[in-house]
């Protein structure tokens, strides 16, 4: 089994509101990601976790915050969004974060509008 | 800097056979991966090459040329289905993925 998922799978906020996203996979994995996909573009990557502990934070704007509870869950809390940050956001998760052949399994994403 | 290589956009016929060719410039390289991706849906993994030559599977098979930094997956019997874009992307020395715009494949019948 390969399944990561996400919820919300639509989420329609405006600018002053605060919402989470949630991911979750039961594979084991001790990596996960979240990445943000504009339309033709390729996944940009946010944020990265290794054994719970956050690894790599691409200069992501503090409006936009992880969180890794436990090995299966991934949040991330969005709060004071702008237009601009309208996309899809995918989580994705791997066995290790340097294991070199390790494969990045994606969520279904969650489609995010700000107004 | 990195850089990764696709075609914008192929077209191909139902039943035929069609070649996404990737080439990089990474520093680093720890393995090319194969991504299909249907609009509005996660991207669904393929392939991994990490060694030089052929991976067959099924339909598919990506082919890896390290010294040369090129990538080609390999489509047959192309069905309606296989209508997505393809992103190559390659793992580089600090294990993060460098990902390529992605070829948005057409299938006409």
């Amino acid at each position: 089994d390969t399944e990561v998922t996400q919820t919300p799978k639509h989420l329609v906020m405006g600018m002053t509101n605060k919402k989470s996203l949630k991911c979750e996979q039961h594979m084991g994995h001790r990596a996960m990601y979240w990445y943000k996909q504009k339309a033709k573009k390729p996944p940009e990557l946010m944020f990265v976790y290794s054994y719970e502990k956050l690894s790599i934070n691409e200069s992501v704007p503090s409006r936009f915050s992880p969180e890794c509870p436990n090995s299966s869950l991934l949040n991330l809390h969005l709060h004071a969004l702008q237009p601009e940050d309208s996309a899809l956001y995918l989580c994705a998760s791997s066995q290790e974060l340097a294991g070199g052949a390790d494969t990045q399994y994606f969520g279904p994403g969650t489609r995010l509008t700000v107004l | 800097g990195q850089n990764i290589d696709q075609p914008t956009e192929m077209t191909a016929t139902e039943g035929a056979i069609v070649q996404i060719n990737c080439t990089y410039q990474t520093s680093g390289f720890n393995g090319l991966f194969w991504y299909q991706q249907h609009a509005g849906e996660a991207p669904t993994f393929l392939s991994y090459n990490v060694l030089d030559g052929l991976e067959e599977k099924g339909r598919f098979s990506s082919f890896l040329s390290r010294s040369k930094g090129y990538s080609y997956l390999l489509l047959k019997e192309l069905q309606m289905k296989d209508s997505a874009s393809y992103l190559c992307a390659v793992m580089d020395s600090n294990y993060q993925l460098i990902w390529g715009a992605g070829t948005k494949l057409i299938i006409k019948p």
